[in-house]
């Protein structure tokens, strides 16, 4: 069962061009919606992350928009660059206790998105 | 240098054997997490440890163990069990009371069962 819904997978985009991905959920416990990127053969690394409480929310030329009633979100790469070119994956965060009560989140990923930024 | 390294980058086994994927942190993290990549399926939780001596099942733990003897620890077994060992697996940490969404990842371990 995908909790996390991404698309596209693989887009192709000139130098400057605004790729777009999109996210969907279904779970409205999920409450931290991150995106990560991820080189060929590295671990993936967080990019940026938005509360559902907010629309949008900006960290240089990246952008999620969020749209909690239509349960989306999408990341905007504006001016892409060469050094773009990865895989993007969308994830949502809920968290749970363990057995002690203590809280920790759990990480739901999208299925990954390949994007080529061609110079 | 903070950071998570897992050995080796690259493991290749016959069917019928078990591996075991090392994980190390010196972040001073208290939670542990191994993850299956797959083209086109994304990150898929296998086990996550919250403190040492504790470890949980994640979505797909069939066929895998782990053990947290130590913090900085949480070496991974894939036993002769997995229906379809081959893949990428990553290990990631994240420091207790930070931010849960902030995973730290390893540069992972492509395994090949043949």
């Amino acid at each position: 069962q995908q909790q996390v819904k991404q698309s596209p997978q693989s887009l192709i985009v000139q130098k400057g061009g605004i790729p777009i991905i999109n996210c969907a959920y279904e779970n409205t416990a999920f409450d931290y919606f991150p995106w990560y990127q991820q080189f060929p053969g590295k671990g993936p690394a967080l990019l940026i992350a938005i509360r559902p409480d907010v629309s949008e929310k900006k960290e240089g030329r990246f952008t999620i928009s969020f749209n909690k009633s239509a349960k989306q979100f999408s990341l905007h790469i504006m001016d892409s660059q060469p050094g773009d070119s990865a895989t993007y994956f969308c994830a949502a965060v809920s968290t749970l206790l363990n057995a002690g009560g203590t809280s920790y989140g759990k990480l739901t990923f999208g299925q990954g998105t390949i994007l080529t930024v061609h110079p | 240098d903070g950071g998570i390294t897992q050995s080796p980058k690259y493991l290749f086994r016959k069917e019928g054997q078990n591996v075991t994927l090392s994980c190390e942190q010196n972040l001073n993290h208290d939670a542990m997490y191994w993850y299956r990549q797959d083209p086109g399926q994304g990150l898929r939780l296998i086990y996550y440890s919250q403190i040492v001596n504790d470890f949980q099942k994640g979505d797909i733990a069939e066929g895998y163990s782990v053990s947290r003897e130590k913090k900085e620890s949480f070496p991974l077994t894939v036993t002769s069990a997995q229906k379809n060992p081959t893949a990428f697996y990553l290990c990631a940490s994240t420091v207790a009371g930070g931010p849960t969404y902030e995973q730290y990842f390893g540069p992972g371990t492509r395994l090949t069962v043949t």
